[in-house]
């Protein structure tokens, strides 16, 4: 089944302990993308990757780092969360280097953080 | 960015056909109009897209304003399951665009038994 994969979905930590949530795609799409969801403030979008090794910033990219060494995988980490990071978090990847618009973007089903 | 305004709720019932309106009066000679939707606890999803003309799929059908300055996402015969919140989103081809969704509030749609 084609799907994008995200772990954790839940998770409860505290200020300042590195963490990493992984996101992984089986549809052998290049573009791959990070979305933070918050109330009254919609998605928006904090790093996305055109293709292997090629990363760059969103909209909110403070706090927050990736990397995309293999096509299938683009994990995003927190080196020292804080509470404002506190989010619903979702990954999304799509065909096409460019996140050519006449592509659709598959979404995963979320990772909840708690930074306490 | 072009803007899209929708209404933030609608109510349908269930086996019923649903027209969510979205405008977007700056849409560009070159923007695609998206429809996707976030259903409870779910990413969102993609539904549907066009350029100009009409479009149909298994999900939905997308209806486009002759100026391109309106379309309607239509649901058949709408479902319990659809209930969620549908995103109309304009996406130019532009490189630099980053291939970020941008996402307005939405419209919130319940179906009633």
């Amino acid at each position: 089944e084609a799907q994008v994969t995200q772990n954790p979905r839940y998770l409860i930590t505290v200020t300042g302990k590195k963490l990493t949530v992984t996101c992984s795609q089986n549809m052998n799409h290049e573009y791959m993308s990070w979305y933070r969801q918050d109330p009254g403030l919609g998605l928006r979008q904090i790093y996305y990757s055109m293709n292997v090794e090629v990363t760059d910033k969103g909209d909110v990219p403070e706090g927050y780092k990736v990397s995309r060494k293999e096509k299938r995988n683009f994990p995003l980490i927190l080196e020292s969360p804080s509470p404002n990071q506190t989010s619903l978090y979702f990954c999304a990847s799509s065909f096409g280097g460019s996140g050519n618009s006449n592509q659709p973007q598959h979404f995963g089903d979320g990772t909840r953080l708690s930074i306490l | 960015d072009a803007k899209t305004t929708q209404p933030n709720s609608m109510e349908s019932n269930e086996e019923e056909p649903v027209h969510l309106p979205c405008n977007h009066s700056t849409i560009s000679g070159t923007d695609y109009i998206h429809w996707y939707r976030q259903l409870p606890s779910q990413g969102p999803e993609y539904v549907i897209h066009g350029l100009t003309s009409n479009v149909n799929n298994r999900m939905a059908s997308l209806a486009i304003a002759e100026d391109r300055k309106s379309s309607t996402l239509i649901l058949h015969r709408a479902t319990l399951r659809d209930a969620a919140v549908y995103y109309c989103i304009l996406r130019s081809p532009s490189y630099n665009q980053g291939g970020k969704l941008i996402f307005g509030q939405g419209t919130e749609l319940s179906v009633k038994p």
